[in-house]
Formats: C-alpha cells, sequence, structure tokens
C-alpha cells in the first residue's frame, strides 16, 4: 500500500531557480491537493484538484503552478524559487466530497537560499 | 468563511496526566467533517479522527476520547493518561461539503509529554 508519495524528500534550491515536486497516488482518488506548512503553522492550501485536467488555486498559490494530466499525479511547480517558499509541502488525496479523508504523503522539506 | 482555531499554542504535562486540546471552528455549510491529525517530531501526518456534522456522538478510542458539540462549535480532543509518545502536534481540521472537502486547519498545539 504505497498511498500518497511525494518526491524528493529534501532539497535546496538556490534563489531564482525552478524545481518541480512529484506527487503520486495509487488509491485512484480524484481529489488532490498541495499543502504547505511554515514553522510552527498550520497547513495552508496552495492548489488543488478535483479530477484530471482540472485544478484550482487555494489560499496561497503565487509563485506555485501545477498540472493534472493523470488521476495519480499531481506535480507542483516553483518557476522562480525565493527564500518566502522555504517550507515542507504535503501532497494529500481524498475520493472527494462526501469522503473527505485525506491521506498525506510524508512531505517535502524544501529550503531556498 | 470558514476557520479552526486551536487557542493553545503549546501545552505540557507529566506522564499519566490527562490533557484537553481545544479546537474551535466556524462555518455556514450545514453539512461539514472535522477531523484531528497527529504530527509526531518525524514529520508526518497521521489522521486519528473524522466526525461528520451529523453525527455528536462522542467517541473514544483507547485513551482517546473526542467531544463534539455543535451548539459551542467545538471539537475537543483529550488524552487520558498521557505519555511521552504522545509529544507531538496536534492538528484540528475542517472540512466542508460545499467547499469541495477542502481542508482548513488550525494552527496546531505543540503536546510534551514530560517523564
Amino acid at each position: 500500500n504505497a498511498g500518497v508519495t511525494q518526491t524528493p524528500k529534501f532539497r535546496i534550491l538556490k534563489i531564482g531557480q525552478s524545481m518541480t515536486l512529484q506527487c503520486t497516488q495509487d488509491m485512484n482518488h480524484n481529489y488532490m491537493y498541495w499543502y504547505r506548512q511554515d514553522p510552527g503553522m498550520g497547513l495552508k492550501l496552495i492548489y488543488y484538484s478535483v479530477g484530471a485536467g482540472i485544478t484550482d488555486k487555494g489560499e496561497v498559490p503565487n509563485g506555485y503552478n501545477v498540472s493534472r494530466s493523470t488521476t495519480e499525479d499531481f506535480p507542483l511547480r516553483l518557476e522562480l524559487a525565493a527564500p518566502s517558499q522555504t517550507s515542507v509541502y504535503f501532497c494529500a488525496s481524498s475520493e472527494g466530497r462526501k469522503n473527505t479523508e485525506a491521506f498525506f504523503g510524508q512531505g517535502t522539506r524544501l529550503t531556498v537560499v | 468563511a470558514q476557520k479552526v482555531t486551536q487557542a493553545q499554542t503549546e501545552i505540557s504535562v507529566v506522564e499519566k496526566e490527562d490533557v484537553t486540546l481545544d479546537c474551535v471552528y466556524e462555518t455556514r455549510d450545514t453539512t461539514y467533517y472535522l477531523f484531528w491529525y497527529k504530527q509526531p517530531p518525524s514529520g508526518e501526518l497521521v489522521f486519528l479522527i473524522r466526525r461528520n456534522s451529523f453525527d455528536e456522538q462522542n467517541e473514544i478510542s483507547g485513551r482517546y476520547s473526542w467531544n463534539f458539540q455543535k451548539s459551542t462549535s467545538s471539537f475537543n480532543f483529550t488524552i487520558t493518561a498521557s505519555i511521552v509518545v504522545d509529544s507531538a502536534v496536534y492538528f484540528c481540521a475542517l472540512a466542508t461539503y460545499n467547499q469541495g472537502g477542502k481542508l482548513i486547519f488550525g494552527q496546531g498545539t505543540e503536546l510534551s509529554v514530560k517523564p
């Protein structure tokens, strides 16, 4: 049972670099989410998707992009990394509106220097 | 607007003490779901419980219990006879049907259980 798999687990980026955080799930969930967790804070929603080909902004989308070409994959793209994007990123998935239990990946710890 | 407030930032107890973590939520939706997650020092998020807005029954699971009161918009979590491995950050979260199941998290309560 893989569940939700995120890669990489850790990454250090230089200011202005770009990278893609990978997320894949094997539960055939329609809904997928990206959250960020800053130190001492709760999780904030960056982007979410209710199915392949459909994405929408969450609370803190600036500086990020997403795509959802398949049900399984939901990558998060940082185009021009900034120190403010230093955070722990969590990907999650759920069945949808009626079964909202979200299954989380292990997280990606990103540092921008 | 949806909001979750965990007023206790940090709590420190000694082993075997009982501890209650408070959670207050705000939503105008009538169909919603409340969650508690545990985040141990290793960083992953561990699902503990989900309750829907139509089920106000309290729940007990081993040393854990949850008290859901719609009248006060609260969903409090009690750990009985705490042990060191209960030390973690605990998050309360809210999802509503009309918002597509997106989780809104509180800021978390860091629980430290000392031997």
